[in-house]
């Protein structure tokens, strides 16, 4: 599986769109990036997937550069309750039974 | 649907003595993961069930380490002769491969201390 690359921590102001990155040079042409969180003393959460293009949900939107070894994860309007680790994971198929968690970002929203 | 729910939440045990963890996935997912995480570091993959036959097992998951899921629905994570270096919070998912998002459904995690 590619390996991804994500910065350990970041700070963002509460209100504000947060713009996490992460890095998968090696990823190859059939590998979905997926983006979980988990919140202190929880499980991990789904947030967004994607292959080659942007995608939107409730929760976030998924920017996937073109050669796809890079993508951003937004939270449009950051809140306290968005205070958690993010891991970007770059998975070989849709439904592949495992996924292979880093290290991930720490996010702290600050009021 | 009331999620994947784990039990206990919390375990404290001394060195030496066995442990079982249970998981209740969300019941139409037939396929039940089990995770181990350490202090500031993320999840890492143990086992993998598919209904009941275990499919795959992580090398982290040593001869002390037992997982089962005899009717395909709950799972049992058995712990023996625990260390200290098995403090850790374990973790279980759930997903159906019919989903369009290929998402896992985490539970709480089991917390286990050994003293």
């Amino acid at each position: 599986d590619a390996k991804t690359t994500q910065p350990p921590s970041m700070d963002c102001a509460e209100g504000r769109a947060a713009n996490l990155p992460c890095n998968h040079s090696t990823i190859s042409g059939n590998e979905y990036v997926y983006w979980y969180r988990q919140i202190h003393s929880q499980g991990p959460q789904y947030i967004i997937h994607g292959l080659k293009n942007n995608e939107t949900n409730e929760m976030a939107s998924l920017i996937i550069t073109e050669d796809r070894k890079s993508s951003t994860l937004i939270l449009p309007h950051a809140t306290l309750r968005d205070t958690a680790v993010y891991y970007c994971i770059v998975r070989p198929r849709l439904n592949d039974y495992k996924l292979s968690f880093g290290a991930g970002t720490t996010v702290t929203v600050r009021a | 649907d009331t999620g994947v729910s784990q039990d206990p939440r919390h375990k404290i045990t001394k060195r030496g003595q066995n442990v079982t963890f249970r998981c209740d996935p969300i019941s139409e997912h037939n396929r039940l993961y089990w995770y181990r995480q350490t202090l500031g570091q993320g999840p890492e993959f143990l086992t993998y069930f598919q209904n009941e036959a275990q499919l795959e097992k992580s090398r982290l998951l040593s001869d002390r380490f037992s997982a089962e899921r005899p009717k395909g629905s709950f799972s049992t994570l058995e712990i023996q002769r625990t260390e200290q270096g098995d403090s850790a919070m374990y973790l279980c998912a759930s997903s159906s491969p019919g989903g369009n998002t290929g998402e896992l459904f985490f539970g709480e995690g089991s917390r286990l201390t050994v003293l």
